[in-house]
C-alpha cells in the first residue's frame, strides 16, 4: 500500500495563478483532510471530508476550495494564489468510526507563491 | 475553540535519559488525545492515543499520561536515542472527526 500520496511535491506560483493539489489514499478510508503547516503556527485544518460526498470548512478555509472526487481522492484548489498561501500542505486520511481516530498523513506539498 | 500549548523551546537531552514532553489544553476535555512524530520534510506519523478514561498508555519505550483535572498530557521516551530526535505533536479531538494540533516540541537527543 502506498498510503496517502500527494502531488506535486513542490510548486512555485505567481500571485493570482491557480492550481490544484491532489491527494489520494489506498486504505479505503472514509475521511480525508487538508492541513497547512507554517512556522510557528502548527498544523491548521483547511477543509475536511468526513465521508464521500461531504465536505466541511476547517479553521482556515478562506481562499481554498475542495472536491471529494471519490472515496480515494480529495483535491484542494487555490483559485487565485496569494503570498499568504505560501506553506506546506498536508493531506491526511482516517478510517472513520468509533475507535478509528488515527490520521495518516501524506508527504506534503511545498508551495511558494511569489 | 480548543487551545493547545506545547513547549515551543527545543528539549535537549543526552542519549539514555528519559525525555518528557508536555501538552496542556484549555476549554473542554477531549474524548481522546494523540501524539504524533514529525521528521523534517515529512508528514506527521501517529504514535499513541489515550482516551479520557485512561490514565496511562505504553508502547515500547513510549509512555503517555492523561490528567483531565490538570488538563495535561505528558509524553515520555525512556532510554532515548539520537534517532528519537524529531518534533512531537500533541493533538486533541475537536469534533466528531477532526483534530486540533499543538505547535509541537522539538526533541534533540545527543550521543
Amino acid at each position: 500500500n502506498a498510503g496517502v500520496t500527494q502531488t506535486p511535491k513542490f510548486q512555485v506560483l505567481k500571485t493570482g495563478q491557480s492550481m490544484t493539489l491532489q491527494c489520494a489514499q489506498d486504505m479505503n478510508h472514509n475521511s480525508m483532510y487538508w492541513y497547512r503547516q507554517d512556522p510557528g503556527m502548527g498544523l491548521r485544518l483547511i477543509y475536511y471530508s468526513a465521508s464521500e460526498g461531504t465536505t466541511d470548512k476547517g479553521e482556515v478555509p478562506n481562499g481554498y476550495n475542495v472536491s471529494r472526487l471519490n472515496k480515494r481522492e480529495f483535491s484542494l484548489r487555490l483559485e487565485s494564489a496569494a503570498p499568504s498561501q505560501t506553506s506546506v500542505y498536508f493531506c491526511a486520511s482516517r478510517r472513520g468510526g468509533v475507535s478509528e481516530e488515527t490520521q495518516y498523513f501524506g508527504p506534503g506539498t511545498r508551495l511558494l507563491v511569489l | 475553540s480548543q487551545k493547545i500549548e506545547q513547549n515551543s523551546e527545543a528539549l535537549n537531552i543526552q542519549e539514555g535519559k528519559t525525555a518528557t514532553l508536555t501538552c496542556n489544553y484549555t476549554n473542554y476535555s477531549p474524548a481522546y488525545l494523540q501524539w504524533y512524530r514529525q521528521d523534517p520534510g515529512r508528514g506527521p506519523v501517529f504514535l499513541l492515543l489515550i482516551r479520557e478514561n485512561e490514565k496511562e498508555k505504553r508502547k515500547e519505550r513510549l509512555k503517555v499520561t492523561f490528567d483531565t483535572t490538570l488538563k495535561q498530557s505528558l509524553f515520555h521516551i525512556t532510554a532515548s536515542q539520537p534517532a528519537d530526535s524529531a518534533t512531537y505533536l500533541c493533538a486533541l479531538n475537536s469534533g466528531y472527526s477532526t483534530l486540533t494540533f499543538g505547535k509541537g516540541t522539538m526533541l534533540l537527543v545527543s550521543p
